[in-house]
């Protein structure tokens, strides 16, 4: 199965700043079928990012996605307050799809 | 707006079967495929497995000798049944229509294995 490792696990950061997170495959995930989720407590995940880097309806610009092959990258440009949150990647190229262990945006 | 609704039992016991249900609405659930994904407490997500409207089964091979899924076109509902099950499978159990990735999720159900 593909092992997505996500980095860092903890991102601690100000309202304002702009949040790099990372998500390595342990192979490559063909035709970029990669996602990202955004999980706040007590909800379910929300689908922000699909096809490695094309946003889901209703989600803000200052989300993008970007990379390939083995590397792929969630950005957020500005962190808003509600952007304070845990983020996770899920490859849909090779089954089992597979989800990253999440990373955790904190306010500093 | 496609809505999902997990319901069934939030306790069972330590060898016994987990029943889910999943009725969707807003949406047929016909020519789509359904999936549960559960993640437990505190922890990560993990794809459980998913079901085509025509009866076709797609399991993680971690469970899948102990998961069977199955749809009921005339109630616009899918199912999940795991047997056998420990601590280990406690958890928030969430249905989800997919496309190999995930847009509409119901609101989750927590599923304790406790005797």
């Amino acid at each position: 199965e593909i092992v997505l490792t996500q980095s860092p696990g903890t991102l601690s950061l100000s309202p304002g700043e702009r949040a790099t997170l990372s998500c390595r495959a342990s192979q490559s995930v063909s035709r970029n079928n990669l996602v990202w989720y955004q999980q706040k407590p007590g909800q379910a995940p929300r689908l922000l990012i699909y096809g490695a880097s094309n946003r889901a309806t209703g989600i803000p610009d200052r989300f993008s996605g970007s990379g390939s092959g083995t590397d792929f990258t969630l950005t957020v440009s500005r962190l808003e307050p509600e952007d304070f949150a845990v983020y996770y990647c899920q490859q849909y190229d090779t089954s089992p799809w597979t989800f990253g262990q999440g990373t955790k945006v904190e306010i500093k | 707006q496609v809505q999902l609704q997990e319901s069934g039992p939030g306790l069972v016991k330590p060898s016994e079967t987990l029943s889910l249900t999943c009725t969707v609405s807003g949406g047929s659930i016909s020519n789509n495929y359904w999936s549960w994904i559960r993640q437990p407490p505190g922890k990560g997500l993990e794809w459980v497995g998913s079901v085509y409207s025509s009866g076709t089964t797609n399991y993680n091979p971690s469970l899948k000798s102990r998961v069977t899924m199955s749809v009921d076109t005339s109630k616009n509902q899918f199912s999940l049944k795991l047997n056998s099950v420990t601590a280990a499978d406690t958890a928030v159990y969430y249905c989800a229509r997919s496309s190999g990735y995930f847009l509409y999720w119901g609101q989750g159900t927590l599923v304790t294995a406790s005797s």
